[in-house]
């Protein structure tokens, strides 16, 4: 089956700092990755997405992903933090149509 | 409205007793997907509908769940007896086609949040 794994829970960072989120997911077929956030007190929306091509993937807000097929990772990262981006942060597998299944979450606190 | 509605937000319920979560996707979208939030628990996938295709309901935790989707448009989550341990928020997303286009994106209502008391 399916599964994605985030491997930290709670990021705690100050504004500025650089941002690198690992994701990791178990499927040995073609997949379409996706991040979503889920800013305080806001529904989940979408940061960023692949689905083929080139595997640098650049979303809003200044973030970006790295699709790397033989370590089945999708990371995000974020040069430079800014406070507006604490959130928690789910990164997502999905095999070519079927469900989209989430990671637990990254909670990222950034202090001003 | 344009976006994903989702009904009650929040339900206040006894244990043992039935509840229904509705959810009124975007019009037009042919996918609809329930997922419950729990703490420290992430996003568990429950149920996905796709068009007229059987639904994918290996995510229901128990018998005791259940959902439906009437004429290709609106789902209700159904959880009959409720436990404490069903307490969360029960979030619905929609997107316009099964994602395997570039365009694929689920787009998230504001969920349902259920205490079970």
């Amino acid at each position: 089956a399916q599964s994605v794994s985030q491997h930290n829970h709670h990021v705690i960072l100050s504004e500025a700092a650089s941002l690198e989120l690992g994701c990791n997911y178990s499927y040995g077929g073609t997949v379409n990755l996706f991040w979503y956030v889920q800013y305080p007190g806001q529904h989940l929306q979408l940061l960023l997405k692949y689905f083929s091509g080139d595997p640098l993937v650049k979303g809003i807000k200044g973030f970006e992903a790295e699709f790397i097929k033989s370590k089945f990772s999708f990371n995000l990262r974020k040069p430079s933090v800014q406070w507006s981006d604490t959130a928690e942060y789910f990164c997502a597998v999905n095999n070519q149509g079927g469900k989209l299944i989430f990671g637990q979450g990254t909670e990222l606190s950034v202090k001003p | 409205g344009a976006g994903v509605s989702q009904s009650p937000s929040n339900k206040v319920t006894e244990k043992g007793k039935d509840v229904e979560l509705r959810c009124d996707p975007i019009s037009g979208h042919t996918a609809l997907y329930w997922y419950r939030q729990s703490l420290g628990q992430g996003l568990e996938f429950l149920i996905y509908f796709q068009g007229n295709s059987a639904p994918d309901k290996s995510g229901l935790p128990s018998d005791r769940f259940s959902a439906e989707r009437t004429g290709g448009s609106v789902s209700t989550l159904t959880i009959q007896r409720t436990q404490q341990e069903d307490s969360a928020v029960y979030l619905c997303a929609s997107s316009i086609s099964p994602l395997r286009a570039n365009t694929g994106e689920l787009f998230f209502g504001e969920g349902s949040r259920l205490t079970v008391l």
